[in-house]
């Protein structure tokens, strides 16, 4: 079974500082890993992917995140927040040879002005 | 690229009734999914289907809820005798065939937030 953890239900940073939302992850085999964005009354959005390759990943909106394959995460980060950043933020995970995502219960990302 | 389309936006039914769901895939993608959001939770899976065949079912999908894709097109999921239980948003999603090596990822529709009375 693969399984995916979000130990923040909520993050809040102010803008201009940099943010780190955190996941750590389960999965038999190698992991695809993903960030996946939820705006308010929108369907979810892709933000970036991890398959294989160098650990650090670039994706939309100057967001990345870091895969640690000792620690089985993948942290979402992004270097100065904006207030447009605040939404709804899903990890998800699956291996390579099975095709369903797998999603954390979400963080909630509150940038302040 | 018109976005996966879904109807109807909201549904509000009452406990007891069939209730039907309408997902339209972007046109060239072949793999369509169905997931379940309750509040403060992910998507949880519930099944896909690549082209018209239904490839997989999660535990979760009791013998009430029903899924198609008759010409591997649009997608309709089906609830049989709702329960409240049933109440959350029903999401759908689809992508590009599957093939080892390319970045596969999914776009989601906004959803269907069904309400059981």
């Amino acid at each position: 079974a693969q399984s995916v953890a979000q130990p923040e239900d909520q993050v809040n940073v102010a803008e201009g500082n940099p943010l780190t939302v955190k996941c750590t992850y389960s999965v038999s085999g190698n992991p695809y890993l993903f960030w996946y964005v939820q705006y308010p009354n929108r369907g979810l959005q892709f933000l970036l992917k991890y398959i294989t390759g160098d650990n650090l990943v670039k994706g939309s909106y100057g967001f990345e995140a870091e895969f640690n394959k000792s620690q089985t995460s993948f942290h979402l980060k992004k270097p100065s927040a904006l207030v447009s950043d605040s939404a709804l933020y899903f990890c998800a995970v699956r291996n390579s040879g099975y095709s369903t995502l797998t999603f954390g219960k979400g963080t909630m990302l509150l940038v302040s002005p | 690229d018109t976005g996966v389309s879904q109807d109807p936006r909201h549904k509000i039914t009452k406990r007891g009734q069939n209730v039907t769901f309408r997902c339209d895939p972007i046109s060239e993608h072949n793999r369509l999914y169905w997931y379940r959001q309750t509040l403060g939770q992910g998507p949880e899976f519930l099944t896909y289907f690549q082209n018209e065949a239904q490839l997989e079912k999660s535990r979760l999908l009791s013998d009430r809820f029903s899924a198609e894709r008759p010409k591997g097109s649009f997608s309709t999921l089906e609830i049989q005798r709702t329960e409240q239980g049933d109440s959350a948003m029903y999401l759908c999603a689809s992508s590009p065939r599957f093939d080892r090596g390319l970045n596969e990822k999914l776009f989601f529709g906004s959803g269907t937030q069904l309400s059981v009375l």
